[in-house]
């Protein structure tokens, strides 16, 4: 079983600056998936940025990218240039690469609230 | 742009009382997911299905039912709603195959509120 951890329940940042946000997970598996999730006040769950565990090369999207250290178990968030519209709850969230018929379940970790200040 | 939709942003039932949360989505998606979300806990998978009238259990299916008849459409059944039942409910569907491996398509959440 996998599992993924959160350790900062609450961030804060002030707006244009830079902030990261924490994931560790734990699993067995050698091909996986890696995401982050965000959830705005009263809004739905979009994605963020998507990794593959097999690319070395670290995943950007704009002004958001990721720090992935496979050996290490960790999968930081780095959002850049912070906007007031990113205050949401960011989640963290696994996916083992399954062969054949996917279902492409998650495993999340327990969400960091982000708020970002004027 | 797909859609996934859930028939309240609001509930507010009475133990015992039997519940129906109902998710449709419009991208002819195969897999669909019921998450619940608790503070501190994340999102915790309830059951999925993989196709009409297939499903399985997640982590925390117990008190749960759910049911998939026409694909596009899957309910979850709080048989005798508890107390301990009130959370976010969120719905998410994905196609099948590779194309699984890229998102989870989500629902705006279902609060409900067990007294």
């Amino acid at each position: 079983a996998q599992t993924v951890t959160q350790s900062q329940p609450e961030m804060s940042v002030q707006e244009a600056e830079t902030v990261t946000l924490s994931c560790t997970y734990d699993t067995s598996e050698s091909n996986y998936y890696l995401f982050w999730y965000k959830q705005p006040p009263s809004r739905q769950m979009i994605l963020v940025i998507r990794q593959e565990a097999y690319k070395q090369q670290n995943a950007t999207e704009n002004r958001f990218s990721v720090n992935f250290q496979k050996a290490a178990k960790s999968f930081s968030l780095k959002i850049s240039d912070s906007q007031l519209g990113d205050t949401a709850m960011y989640f963290c969230a696994f996916m083992k690469r399954a062969g054949g018929t996917s279902y492409g379940k998650l495993t999340f970790g327990q969400g960091t609230i982000l708020t970002v200040h004027p | 742009d797909v859609k996934v939709t859930q028939s309240s942003r609001y509930l507010v039932k009475r133990t015992g009382e039997k519940v129906f949360l109902e998710c449709v989505q419009d991208m002819d998606h195969e897999n669909m997911f019921w998450y619940r979300q608790d503070p501190g806990l994340g999102l915790r998978l309830i059951y999925f299905s993989y196709d009409v009238k297939m499903k399985e259990k997640g982590d925390i299916p117990e008190g749960y039912s759910v049911s998939r008849e026409k694909k596009e459409r899957f309910s979850l059944i709080l048989e005798s709603a508890s107390t301990n039942q009130t959370s976010m409910y969120l719905c998410a569907s994905t196609p099948t195959g590779r194309e699984a491996h890229y998102e989870q398509y989500f629902g705006p959440g279902t609060r409900l509120t067990v007294t």
